[in-house]
């Protein structure tokens, strides 16, 4: 089985609400990323979870906070965000570094 | 440069080979990636190769990696219609992958 999970599927939200994505898999996978992805556009790293710690994060703006409570869940949490913000948030886990990552279906994100 | 470069869009046929095509920028990256996105989905991986192979084959799809010219290209033969799709190539860099451009191809009946 390799199958990422990402809930919700699409999320519309306001520039002050605040919302969470999440996404699980059931691997055993040790690392954890979130991508963000623009239309036309390959995804771009946005946080690495190595071992439950966060070990990269791409200068993403404070008003994205990443959680991973054990070692299949990854939460993103999202507060104040803008409306250039919009775009799909996608999950994937691997074995470790240098492994390959399986992706999620992600979750379409509209901010208004 | 400094981006993982591929072509735009290919258009193929039904049942003819498709050829996509990657220029990568790390001689060192260890493996090497192909991912298909179809509309709307996440990314599906296909297939990788290590660094140390020239050639993969898995069913209809042949990985053929050229070092010198880092240089890598995915061949789907007999091309169905649901192979319509963007594929990416990504590279291993340090820790993290690296996509490429993406390339769309359609398959017309």
């Amino acid at each position: 089985d390799t199958e990422v999970t990402q809930t919700p599927k699409h999320l519309v939200m306001g520039m002050t609400n605040k919302k969470s994505l999440k996404c699980e898999q059931h691997m055993g996978h040790r690392a954890m990323y979130w991508y963000k992805q623009k239309a036309k556009k390959p995804p771009e790293l946005m946080f690495v979870y190595s071992y439950e710690k966060l070990s990269i994060n791409e200068s993403v703006p404070s008003r994205f906070s990443p959680e991973c409570p054990n070692s299949s869940l990854l939460n993103l949490h999202l507060h104040a965000l803008q409306p250039e913000d919009s775009a799909l948030y996608l999950c994937a886990s691997s074995q470790g570094d240098y492994y390959e990552q399986y992706f999620g279906p992600g979750t379409r994100l509209t901010v208004t | 440069g400094e981006d993982v470069e591929q072509s735009l869009f290919l258009s193929v046929r039904e049942g003819d080979s498709s050829v996509i095509n990657c220029t990568y920028t790390d001689s060192s990256s260890t493996y090497l990636y192909w991912y298909k996105q179809e509309p709307g989905a996440g990314l599906q991986l296909l297939t990788y190769i290590f660094s140390n192979m020239d050639m993969k084959q898995d069913q209809r799809l042949t990985v053929l990696l050229n070092k010198k010219d880092k240089h890598l290209s995915l061949r789907i033969a007999d091309t169905q219609t649901g192979d319509s799709a963007i594929y990416f190539c990504a590279e291993t860099k340090t820790d993290k992958l690296i996509f490429g451009t993406g390339t769309r191809l359609q398959v017309f009946p």
